[in-house]
């Protein structure tokens, strides 16, 4: 049984770049959730798609967006990146139920130079 | 807003002793609670959930963790510390009205010999 993946797993651009980032979730779920891990702090949650629709959004800029495809699998773009922007990215999948538990991928370690 | 509170960055045993790892969070109504772990360069991987069932939980790898509402703690512990152990360790909440994950700051175990 398929885990969540993410590719690739590691990243680097320069400022200003558009930056696109890869999941699959876990075999029979159809959520997807992303987080931005800055170096020595907790997982931020940026959104969550369920149904190819964004259904809740955290507090980040409108320079994050996101897509599902209606395999499940999920995109998450950057535009015009910052140096703010390195980070580890996390995908988390999930069912559609608000109970029900995240498991994440090892993540795209984006750099930003 | 809700928040989780891990205290103490960092935490050393030695190798065969118990592990205390503390969390509180702010909430007036109970949510669940989650604790992951995570390897250097790793994605996260769930420790144990508590969905308002039994108040103390059964997770993997020996952890457990106690659901105190007086208190708001969710603290995580294990009898006795292994150097497999070593790793850093996230508390999180999420509220039955939201779909997100709140996650604390982390804390760093180092297990000595």
């Amino acid at each position: 049984d398929a885990g969540v993946t993410q590719s690739p797993t590691h990243l680097i651009k320069t400022r200003g770049q558009q930056v696109t980032l890869r999941c699959s979730p876990k075999s029979g779920h159809d959520t997807v959730s992303w987080y931005q891990q800055a170096l020595g702090q907790g997982p931020q949650f940026i959104f969550q798609y369920y149904e190819e629709e964004e259904r809740q959004r955290g507090n980040f800029p409108d320079r994050f967006s996101g897509h599902q495809f209606p395999n499940y699998s999920s995109e998450l773009n950057v535009n015009a990146l910052l140096l703010g922007d390195s980070a580890l990215y996390l995908c988390a999948s999930s069912f559609a139920g608000r109970a029900d538990t995240q498991y994440f991928g090892p993540g795209t370690r984006l750099t930003v130079l | 807003a809700q928040s989780v509170t891990q205290l103490g960055s960092h935490v050393s045993v030695s190798e065969g002793a118990l592990v205390l790892l503390r969390c509180n969070y702010s909430s007036s109504v109970p949510p669940y609670l989650f604790w992951y772990v995570q390897y250097p360069n790793q994605g996260l991987q769930l420790l144990l959930k508590y969905t308002s069932a039994a108040t103390l939980v059964k997770g993997i790898n020996g952890f457990e963790a106690e659901f105190k509402k007086s208190e708001t703690s969710f603290h995580l512990t294990k009898p006795s510390a292994h150097m497999s152990d070593a790793a850093e360790y996230f508390c999180a909440v999420k509220m039955d009205s939201s779909y997100k994950l709140i996650f604390g700051s982390g804390t760093r175990l180092l297990v000595r010999p």
